[in-house]
């Protein structure tokens, strides 16, 4: 059963501080995603990485894969306020060969940035 | 921007009903899914539809639920008798079959069950 773990489930952090959230998933998977929940709302894509070594940016936040290790990294830079949320990363749960596959979520980090 | 839309928002219903949730996927998508979250836990998918069938379901997904695409443009989700765990906020996504370029899933804003 493929599995996708996160941690911290809970990051508390101040503004300008940096931090990483790490996602470990337990297949060969090599297409890994990042989404963004606020409260009470729907999935956001954050980051789409489809291959090993794959590292993109957007503003304060990076996203990085390691498909031989099986781990995601989400980077925060200065932390502000604005980025507290839910941060889930998913995993394609791919059953059949070339076609689009299901996603697996991680139980999700709940980051809250406080001033 | 072309958007996932859900309906309805907010659905309470009494146990042992039949609801049916409704989405208009992305109008150039070919791939739609139907996912659950039940509150404060962790995105479940439920169901993968394609070429007008189901092409995978998770265990969750049994006999009492079904989904449907009646016309060109909605895709549903029907709950033939609902039950108290099934209460949880349902999500529509769809996604363009490019395995090359760009898999991404685009999620609705969610319908919110709510069985009593």
């Amino acid at each position: 059963e493929l599995k996708v773990e996160q941690n911290p489930l809970f990051l508390s952090m101040q503004e300008g501080k940096n931090y990483t959230i790490y996602c470990n998933y337990s297949t060969t998977s090599d297409r890994l995603y990042w989404y963004r929940q606020d409260p009470g709302k729907s999935l956001e894509s954050l980051f789409v990485l489809l291959s090993n070594g794959a590292v993109k940016q957007e503003g304060r936040l990076m996203a990085s894969l390691d498909t031989k290790a099986r781990l995601s990294t989400l980077h925060i830079t200065a932390a502000v306020h604005d980025l507290s949320a839910t941060y889930f990363c998913a995993v394609e749960g791919l059953k059949y060969g070339g076609s689009q596959g299901n996603l697996i979520f991680g139980k999700g980090t709940k980051l809250s940035v406080k001033p | 921007e072309p958007e996932v839309t859900q309906t309805p928002s907010h659905q309470v219903t009494q146990m042992g009903q039949e609801v049916i949730l409704r989405c208009v996927p992305i109008s150039n998508h070919l791939y739609f899914y139907w996912y659950r979250q039940i509150l404060g836990q962790k995105v479940e998918f439920l169901v993968s539809f394609y070429n007008n069938e189901i092409s995978e379901k998770s265990e969750i997904f049994d006999d009492q639920f079904s989904v449907e695409r009646p016309d060109g443009s909605n895709f549903t989700l029907k709950i033939r008798s609902t039950k108290l765990e099934d209460s949880a906020m349902y999500f529509c996504a769809s996604s363009e079959w490019d395995r090359v370029m760009n898999t991404e899933a685009f999620f609705g804003q969610g319908t919110r069950l709510t069985v009593v």
